[in-house]
């Protein structure tokens, strides 16, 4: 049974440029949850997913970041105009239901 | 707003000897979770607890929930160097939503 799959691991874009992190959630998961980890920060939510909604963005900057989980394929997180300050590492997590959550690999998102 | 406070922040020791990593808030939770992350990856889930006083093992690790779901502390018993890593507590927020309120995190390095 495959995990949580995200891709891509690296990703280095341009100020000003889009990027856009794919998240796969585990087989049979229906919830996705979006992380940013800052460096020298810890962990902090952005958006919660389920099929075709969005149930949680309070986590999110209300500019430039999009979140969707449509109905067939990996869950977007898309991130318009990238700023330096953008540069973190982004984890995706699914759960089955509302419990345990498990993480993907992240994407390493490098703004210069 | 939920904060989650772990300590130590740092700890190096030898291997062989015993640690326990706290982890501290004043609002209640309704799970908590101990992940650990190694460099260049996601954190890994290492053990949910739920009950008010549940305490729950995992080879060489003792994980206990507070009495009050307000705290937790993993406790490991003759440390390896395999168990170097980030520890994260993460509190399941209570609410609609069960996204993971993080932990700032325990530097674990045990030297051979």
């Amino acid at each position: 049974n495959a995990g949580v799959m995200q891709n891509p691991r690296h990703l280095v874009r341009r100020r000003g440029q889009e990027a856009r992190l794919r998240c796969s959630p585990m087989k049979g998961h229906s919830h996705v949850y979006w992380y940013r980890q800052l460096p020298e920060e810890g962990l902090k939510f952005m958006v919660y997913l389920q099929k075709e909604n969005i149930i949680d963005e309070s986590g999110m900057p209300k500019e430039r970041f999009s979140a969707e989980f449509p109905k067939e394929g990996p869950s977007i997180l898309r991130i318009q105009q990238v700023v330096r300050g953008d540069s973190a590492a982004y984890f995706c997590a699914s759960s089955p239901y509302r419990g345990e959550q498990y993480f993907g690999p992240g994407t390493r998102l490098t703004v210069t | 707003t939920q904060l989650l406070e772990q300590s130590p922040q740092f700890l190096s020791i030898q291997e062989g000897e015993n640690l326990t990593v706290y982890c501290n808030s004043s609002s209640v939770f309704s799970s908590l979770q101990w992940y650990r992350q190694e460099p260049g990856e996601g954190p890994v889930l290492l053990v949910t607890v739920v009950t008010g006083g549940e305490v729950k093992k995992l080879k060489r690790l003792t994980f206990q929930f507070g009495d009050a779901r307000k705290d937790s502390s993993l406790h490991i018993t003759a440390a390896q160097p395999g168990d170097t890593g980030l520890y994260l507590c993460a509190g399941e927020e209570s609410g609609a939503t069960n996204k993971l309120i993080f932990g700032t995190g325990t530097l674990l390095a045990v030297q051979p």
